[in-house]
């Protein structure tokens, strides 16, 4: 257990729809990052935040969205989603926006129809 | 960005075998990260090498940074059905923050 936790578990929503996906980093963790896995483009950086400020962004497309509450949990926001949309996402935190070692959750397997 | 190349893609092997697992790029890196994961689960840290030549071991794992910070490879000693996963490599940038993931080698161990 990384001490990182994600909901849901399982989500399975049609196209065009939206969700929201959250994260709670690990106790003392500031930094979060997110993170799409798909079977043929592997473990994509999408976007991070550290103490409630994007930090850095990656490959994260502009109908997708997130954000960093003042307890630093994360949501990753995906709108008018597509059938290539559905990847698992993973949330993983670190201590210090510049730290190497990042520790993931157990990731949200999207499903769109 | 940055590519991180895994080879080999797939590996099937018996159990007690030796094997190793290379992770090659044409840039360096600050650090490299060597993750395993498990069907539906989230990408567990094995080990984070930061100098080049170093040489990490976690029980039958030995973990090696190149020279030029610019590879490292993945040894299994005694292989057990228990290492069967996808083994990840992730390189950090410096200035950089988010990791580059290689696309991973799959190690299937046959009782």
């Amino acid at each position: 257990d990384s001490g990182v936790t994600q909901t849901p578990k399982h989500l399975i929503t049609a196209t065009g729809q939206r969700v929201t996906l959250r994260c709670s980093p690990r106790s003392g963790d500031l930094s979060v990052y997110w993170y799409q896995q798909s079977l043929d483009q592997g473990l994509q950086f999408l976007i991070q935040y550290y103490n409630g400020e994007e930090r850095a962004k990656g490959n994260i497309l502009e109908r997708f969205s997130a954000q960093q509450f003042p307890d630093l949990h994360s949501e990753l926001n995906l709108s008018s989603l597509e059938l290539g949309d559905s990847a698992l996402y993973f949330c993983a935190s670190s201590p210090r926006p510049s730290s190497y070692e990042q520790y993931f959750g157990p990731g949200t397997r999207l499903t769109v129809t | 960005t940055q590519l991180l190349e895994q080879s080999p893609q797939f590996l099937s092997i018996q159990e007690g075998e030796n094997l190793t697992v290379y992770c090659n790029s044409s840039s360096v890196f600050s650090s490299l990260q060597w993750y395993r994961q498990e069907p539906g689960e989230g990408p567990v840290l094995l080990v984070t090498v930061v100098t080049g030549g170093e040489v990490k071991k976690l029980k039958r794992l030995t973990f090696q940074f190149g020279d030029a910070r610019k590879d490292s490879s993945l040894h299994i000693t005694a292989a057990q059905p228990g290492d069967t996963g996808l083994y990840l490599c992730a390189g950090g940038e410096a200035g950089r923050r988010a990791l580059t993931f290689g696309s991973g080698t799959r190690l299937q161990v046959q009782p």
